[in-house]
């Protein structure tokens, strides 16, 4: 089936660094990927959405220069969280659409990079 | 009123018997979407529905898209399958999934 990747899969940083999260389709090309954000016991929030070679379409509330999102390639997607804080400590979660038709509607997803910011 | 009910919230049950979880949606959807979240968070896509039914190893999805209700049954649990099951939906002509808040499954052995 279809494998999505993330890279770190942890990431312990101080305050006031930035960290960069990236997202990829491993054996499929995928023209949308999703960011998602998990605070403990809650369910997934989407921060965003990455359309390939356009810019992110950001959810209500989610600052769009805090959060950068890159979707460069078929197969890559990068979240930047800059000047990450404390708050900011969260799970994030990739998915991604491949780009067939008729496969429109699945969604892969990464297994997750949990972010610890000290 | 959330657009993805599931309930329960917490199931605690024995090993082999017979878990159901259930979903119900308010939005006309395109597919329906079971997920399995492991402790130490990576997401497993169990399940893509748009109607009927489906069956992989001891889990089965079922799907009313004239009642928008939706169940994932596992058969024979196993100390192993202790997760959290979510169900999400893709709404008509949007690729983007409304998340339920997940059902908290944990199988004694």
């Amino acid at each position: 089936g279809a494998v999505v990747s993330q890279h770190p899969s942890w990431v312990i940083c101080k305050s006031g660094t930035s960290v960069k999260i990236e997202c990829r389709s491993l054996d499929f090309q995928a023209t949308t990927m999703f960011w998602y954000r998990q605070f403990p016991k809650q369910s997934l929030m989407l921060m965003a959405t990455s359309n390939e070679g356009s810019k992110a379409t950001y959810e209500q509330g989610v600052e769009k220069d805090k959060f950068l999102i890159n979707h460069a390639s078929l197969t890559l997607s990068t979240l930047t969280v800059t000047s990450a804080h404390p708050e900011d400590s969260s799970f994030y979660i990739c998915s991604a659409n491949p780009q067939q038709a008729t496969a429109y509607n699945e969604q892969f997803f990464g297994p997750g990079t949990r972010l610890t910011v000290l | 009123k959330n657009e993805v009910e599931q309930s329960p919230q917490n199931l605690t049950a024995q090993e082999g018997e017979f878990i159901t979880i259930n979903c119900s949606y308010s939005v006309g959807i395109s597919a329906l979407h079971w997920l399995q979240q492991h402790p130490g968070g990576g997401i497993v896509s169990l399940f893509m529905l748009s109607s009927g039914k489906k069956k992989h190893g001891r889990l089965i999805a079922t799907i009313n898209i004239q009642e928008k209700h939706s169940s994932l049954h596992i058969t024979a649990s196993h100390p192993r399958d202790s997760a959290v099951y979510i169900c999400a939906v893709s709404r008509d002509s949007n690729y983007q999934l409304i998340w339920g808040a997940g059902t908290k499954l944990i199988i004694k052995p």
